[in-house]
């Protein structure tokens, strides 16, 4: 079974610019997380999605937003770039929601870098 | 606002040295907790998953514990290889906001 996959891998972009970036989790897994990984906060939460529905948010300004889609393939944008938005963007996949007896498999991660 | 602490930030051992690494966490209402191995500019990788009704779980050379009710995990590796070097985060799922939490993590390098 294929693992949880991100695109792209790694991205540059200037202040102002806005980005999206892509999960595609594991087959028949309906609840897609994302975070936010830098060195100096660590991992921090950002949303999770179930079945096409925002099920939690994290502490994050409302320039970060996310989607999913029926086939459960989710997509997260920053608009508005910021110098501290430079960070790896890692998605998470589980069967059932965060919360349930589930362990979350996590994909390889976006690098994103803003200039 | 639940908050997750990793103890050592980094760890050097020599290889075929047992280890443990230590987690706590300070809302002990959870549903679970998880560690998780990440290897330099990787994603994580799942090692185990304990219920908070669970007291321990085992995978190969890897044994971990849960205390809730003191709000400890520790994770134990036995005969650890280099291989074994990586970051090792601990997480928890818990209270209304269903999100996990991470600690920073214990960076171990095991020495050839």
């Amino acid at each position: 079974k294929a693992g949880v996959t991100q695109t792209p891998r790694y991205l540059i972009k200037t202040r102002g610019q806005q980005v999206t970036l892509s999960c595609s989790p594991i087959s028949g897994h309906r609840s897609v997380s994302w975070y936010q990984q830098t060195p100096g906060q660590g991992l921090q939460f950002l949303f999770e999605y179930f079945s096409e529905t925002q099920r939690n948010k994290g502490n994050f300004p409302g320039r970060f937003s996310g989607r999913q889609f029926s086939n459960s393939r989710s997509e997260m944008n920053v608009s508005t770039l910021e110098l501290g938005d430079s960070a790896l963007y890692l998605c998470a996949s589980s069967a059932y929601p965060v919360g349930a007896s589930d362990t979350q498999y996590f994909g390889p991660g976006t690098r994103l870098t803003v200039l | 606002k639940q908050e997750v602490t990793q103890i050592p930030a980094a760890l050097s051992v020599p290889e075929g040295e047992n280890l443990v690494l230590n987690c706590s966490f300070t809302d002990s209402a959870i549903y679970n907790l998880q560690w998780f191995r990440q290897d330099p500019g990787k994603g994580l990788t799942s090692l185990l998953l304990i219920q908070s009704s669970q007291r321990e779980q085992t995978s190969g050379r890897l044994n971990a514990s849960l205390d809730k009710s003191s709000g400890r995990s520790t994770l134990y590796i036995a005969a650890s290889q280099p291989g074994d070097s990586a970051t090792y985060l601990c997480a928890v799922t818990g209270g209304s906001n269903y999100k996990l939490t991470f600690g920073k993590g214990t960076l171990l390098t095991v020495n050839p």
